[in-house]
């Protein structure tokens, strides 16, 4: 059972325009949503998170969006940059302290 | 560095045998995750300690097992290995701050040959 789930395992977007990661979950009881960048062969990295009573939060050139009606949230990167390409994982931490994280989306950005 | 270390880093070992994963969190963090991480998967969550006590439960085999240290430290016990086991293992540390931000380590890369 996918309680947190990203549909698109990959998004090729251009420098300098906006990169779009979407993930949407299953349980309404999901206290914090996060997420984490990981390059390969390093371990996942904290990005950014939201808490369920708010629906966006930003930290510079990143954005998340919640829409708790749609048990959906998605990252805004922009503008994107080289260094962005990287896979990306939403996660969502439950009342029970487990941190759930999605399959990931792997994001190219090319000049 | 996030201040997570585990060991080792590389591990190729033979079906049917055991292993043990170490983790150490960062200082002061109380909670540890294991996570698995297959090709091309997600990460799926395999179990959680908090300050020495089992905490939150995942996909985790009856062959694998956990424990938290009174120093706080982890370790993932792997046994009668077999091929599809092959993965890496993270392993996560977080404080008690509610948000869930935990810090990973540089995982440990099992092969089972």
């Amino acid at each position: 059972d996918q309680q947190v789930k990203q549909n698109s395992p990959s998004l090729s977007v251009q420098e300098g325009r906006i990169s779009i990661l979407n993930c949407d979950y299953t349980n309404s009881m999901f206290d914090y949503f996060l997420w984490y960048k990981k390059y390969p062969a390093e371990g996942p990295t904290f990005l950014i998170s939201i808490s369920s009573i708010k629906d966006k939060n930003e930290d510079g050139r990143f954005t998340v969006f919640l829409n708790k009606s749609a048990k959906h949230l998605s990252l805004h990167i922009v503008p994107s940059q080289p260094g962005d390409s990287a896979v990306y994982f939403c996660a969502a931490l439950s009342n029970t302290d487990k941190l759930i994280f999605g399959t990931g989306t792997r994001l190219q950005v090319f000049p | 560095d996030s201040g997570v270390t585990q060991t080792p880093k590389h591990l190729i070992t033979a079906t049917g045998q055991r292993v043990t994963l170490r983790c150490s969190p960062r200082s002061g963090d109380l909670s540890v995750y294991w996570y698995q991480q297959s090709l091309d998967q997600g990460l799926q969550f395999l179990i959680q300690y908090y300050n020495g006590e089992e905490r939150a439960k995942g996909n985790i085999l009856e062959r694998f097992s956990a424990q938290q240290f009174p120093d706080l430290h982890s370790e993932l016990n792997l046994s009668s290995l077999e091929l599809g086991d092959s993965a890496l293992y993270f392993c996560a540390s977080s404080g008690n701050t509610g948000a869930g931000e935990a810090f990973f380590g540089q995982g440990t890369r099992l092969t089972v040959v």
